[in-house]
């Protein structure tokens, strides 16, 4: 079956400390892997993407993902997090054949302490 | 930077009662989706909506729920008759026609309470 998991409900990290988000899927097909933030009243906006090519991507707010076929992860990193991070991240996959479906995790929420 | 827009951001109703959720796509995408979240459950994949006609739909998405383009720019999502367990975060999003392009751009979310 396809699906997501997000072993993390609930992160608190200090501000300025590294931070790491788990992913990790089933997907019969390639995947295409997402990472969304949602702040409060927000709606859900995309960070990161993984189509092919370099396992490495790099997103917007400084953050970067790393996908690992052999351990089907998709991690989301930043090396030093702000107090503006603090948000709810949403892992996600799709599919070529399957554009626009998307199959989310059960979201991490991050604290951020001063 | 477009964006969809979603109204209303909060709506309540009695159970039983007709609900419609707008959402303004962006202006130049083709394809249409509506998912849903339950309060401490994931993002579930409701509907999706290419050429004016439904192009996949979930389980959830039965026959208390209908979806539309009246017109060039709004994208609604119906619900016939409320349920409790209806009550959620309704998600619009859209995406361009281009490939490889399977990036959804989402909207800030309706939410539904179903008293």
């Amino acid at each position: 079956a396809q699906s997501v998991t997000q072993p993390d409900i609930h992160i608190t990290v200090s501000e300025g400390a590294s931070l790491e988000l788990r992913c990790n899927y089933s997907y019969g097909a390639t995947p295409y892997l997402f990472w969304y933030v949602q702040s409060p009243g927000q709606g859900l906006q995309l960070l990161l993407k993984y189509f092919s090519g370099d396992t490495l991507v790099q997103g917007i707010k400084g953050f970067e993902a790393e996908f690992k076929r052999s351990q089907s992860s998709f991690n989301l990193r930043k090396p030093s997090v702000h107090w503006s991070d603090a948000a709810e991240y949403f892992c996600a996959v799709g599919a070529v054949n399957q554009g626009g479906k998307l199959i989310f995790g059960q979201g991490t929420e991050l604290s951020v302490k001063p | 930077e477009p964006e969809v827009t979603q109204t209303p951001s909060h709506q309540v109703t009695q159970m039983g009662q007709e609900v419609i959720l707008r959402c303004v796509p962006i202006s130049n995408h083709l394809y249409f989706y509506w998912y849903r979240q339950i309060l401490g459950q994931k993002v579930e994949f409701l509907v999706s909506f290419y050429n004016n006609e439904i192009s996949e739909k979930s389980e959830i998405f039965d026959d208390q729920f209908s979806v539309e383009r009246p017109d060039g720019s709004n994208f609604t999502l119906k619900i016939r008759s409320t349920k409790l367990e209806d009550s959620a975060m309704y998600f619009c999003a859209s995406r361009g026609g281009s490939s490889g392009a399977n990036v959804l751009t989402f909207g800030a979310g309706s939410r539904l309470t179903v008293l």
